[in-house]
């Protein structure tokens, strides 16, 4: 079964970092991009960005360029995102979800800053 | 940034009826490029249509996708009780890949 698994639920502070991640399996997790969604609540689907884990290709949103880092270790299938400075208004759910049609999702990760 | 809209905003319908969804691109998608997903309350977005027309494996053939250029619709023909959820368009095309803001389709 072809499926995406996220880290668990945080809760931070202002200003701290975070990393969370997205362990792909049930194929070959090198040839498809993976892509990271906010959802804030209440809100509607923001894409951040993207990364092909073949060669580390990575797109960003302008709006979220600079705010996060996206990063794949292949050799373990994992995608993650990175903050180096949280804000409260960084609270959201996040996704990640693979190929250009985001064919399978993550079950998100909630991050909570306050 | 291409900017996708999606219209009506709501739509209140009862089951059994008929649901037409629109995106409209602020500038032309190529077909191939465009993709819709449903979500439901405290569920991931599922993908239901990919290429404008192509539905993903598992969608019952109930949801339709149709348009080209700027113009993209999202067809549900009979709604069922498990449809009502919020859809959402999406080009990636063009980087930075964009999703609508959603439609959020509600029993009348």
């Amino acid at each position: 079964e072809v499926q995406l698994v996220q880290s668990g639920a945080e809760v931070k502070k202002p200003g701290e970092s975070l990393e969370i991640s997205c362990k792909g399996s049930g194929y070959n997790f090198s040839n498809y991009w993976i892509g990271w969604v906010r959802q804030m609540p209440g809100k509607g689907l923001e894409w951040m960005g993207i990364i092909y884990p073949g060669d580390s290709d990575t797109r960003y949103s302008p709006s979220f360029q600079g705010q996060v880092t996206i990063s794949a270790d292949k050799s373990i299938s994992t995608a993650y995102l990175q903050w180096s400075s949280l804000k409260a208004s960084d609270t959201a759910m996040y996704y990640c979800a693979r190929g250009g049609g985001f064919d399978v999702w993550g079950q998100g990760t909630m991050v909570t800053v306050s | 940034e291409i900017v996708l809209t999606q219209s009506p905003g709501t739509l209140s319908l009862s089951p059994g009826e008929r649901a037409t969804l629109s995106c409209r691109a602020s500038q032309s998608v190529s077909s191939s490029y465009l993709a819709w997903y449903q979500q439901k309350p405290g569920q991931a977005p599922r993908l239901l249509i990919y290429a404008a027309f192509s539905r993903a494996t598992g969608i019952p053939d109930r949801f339709s996708g149709s348009g080209s250029g700027t113009d993209f619709t999202l067809t549900i023909s009979r709604l069922e009780p498990e449809d009502f959820a919020v859809y959402y368009c999406q080009q990636h095309a063009n980087s930075p890949w964009t999703f609508g803001q959603g439609t959020k389709v509600e029993v009348k």
